[in-house]
C-alpha cells in the first residue's frame, strides 16, 4: 500500500539508551516533517526537510536528530533518551511545502523509563 | 506568539449538524487546514481555505474569514463514525503549520 511506513509501532526504552524511528514513504515527495503530539497540545514539529539533503529545526528539535539522505528515507534519532520524549510521534510528508496536503504515517508510541 | 484556539470536547447526536470552530493569531496567513484524527490512529486531511468563503465536500464543509482570524469546520447529518478529533493548522508567513491542540467530537445516538 502506497503511503508512508513507520516503525517501530510501539518501544518501551531505558532512559539514556539511544532510539531511531524510521519513516519510509513511497509518494516521492519533497518534503517531510516528524511531529510529536501529547496529550491536551496540537502536533508539534520536531524537524523536517524540504528537499533530500536538507533539514530545518522546527519548534522542539532539542534531543533529536535527523537525516534525509535520499527522498524515500527520513529516520528520527534521539540521542540519549529521556522520560519526557515520552510521546506518539508522526512522521508525515508533502509534495510541496508550500502548499500541500500532509499525509501522515500511524505513528511510533514511544515510552520512556 | 503564534495561537490557535478551538474547543476542547464538543458533543452532538447522531444526524444533527455540529460547528467545531477555529480562530488563529498567526504571523502571516498561507492558508488554513482542517484534519480528522480518530482515537489511536494518523490525521487525515479534510479540508484546506486558502480565500474567505465556503468549501463543501459532501457532508463537510470549511469556512474562513481572514480579516477576523477565524474558521469553522461544519459536519452534516452526523454518523457514529465522525467521531474523532478534528484538528485545525495554520501555515505561517514560512509555511510551517501551526497546529490547534483539536476539537475531541462525540457522537451520541
Amino acid at each position: 500500500i502506497a503511503g508512508i511506513t513507520q516503525a517501530p509501532t510501539s518501544q518501551i526504552l531505558a532512559a539514556g539508551r539511544r532510539m531511531t524511528l524510521r519513516c519510509t514513504q513511497d509518494m516521492r515527495h519533497n518534503a517531510m516533517y516528524w511531529y510529536r503530539q501529547d496529550l491536551g497540545l496540537g502536533l508539534r514539529l520536531i524537524h523536517y526537510s524540504n528537499t533530500a539533503g536538507t533539514t530545518g529545526k522546527g519548534e522542539v528539535p532539542d534531543g533529536y536528530s535527523v537525516s534525509r539522505a535520499n527522498t524515500d528515507d527520513f529516520p528520527l534519532t534521539l540521542a540519549s533518551a529521556v522520560p519526557s520524549q515520552t510521546s506518539v510521534y508522526f512522521c508525515a510528508s508533502s509534495d510541496s511545502q508550500a502548499t500541500g496536503e500532509l499525509f501522515f504515517g500511524e505513528g511510533s508510541r514511544l515510552t520512556v523509563l | 506568539g503564534q495561537n490557535i484556539d478551538q474547543p476542547t470536547e464538543m458533543t452532538a447526536t447522531e444526524g444533527a449538524i455540529v460547528q467545531i470552530n477555529c480562530t488563529y493569531q498567526t504571523s502571516g496567513f498561507n492558508g488554513l487546514f482542517w484534519y480528522q484524527q480518530h482515537a489511536g490512529e494518523a490525521p487525515t486531511f479534510l479540508s484546506y481555505n486558502v480565500l474567505d468563503g465556503l468549501e463543501e465536500k459532501g457532508r463537510f464543509s470549511s469556512f474562513l474569514s481572514r480579516s477576523k482570524g477565524y474558521s469553522y469546520l461544519l459536519l452534516k447529518e452526523l454518523q457514529m463514525k465522525d467521531s474523532a478529533s478534528y484538528l485545525c493548522a495554520v501555515k505561517d508567513s514560512n509555511y510551517q503549520l501551526i497546529w490547534g491542540a483539536g476539537t475531541k467530537l462525540i457522537i451520541k445516538p
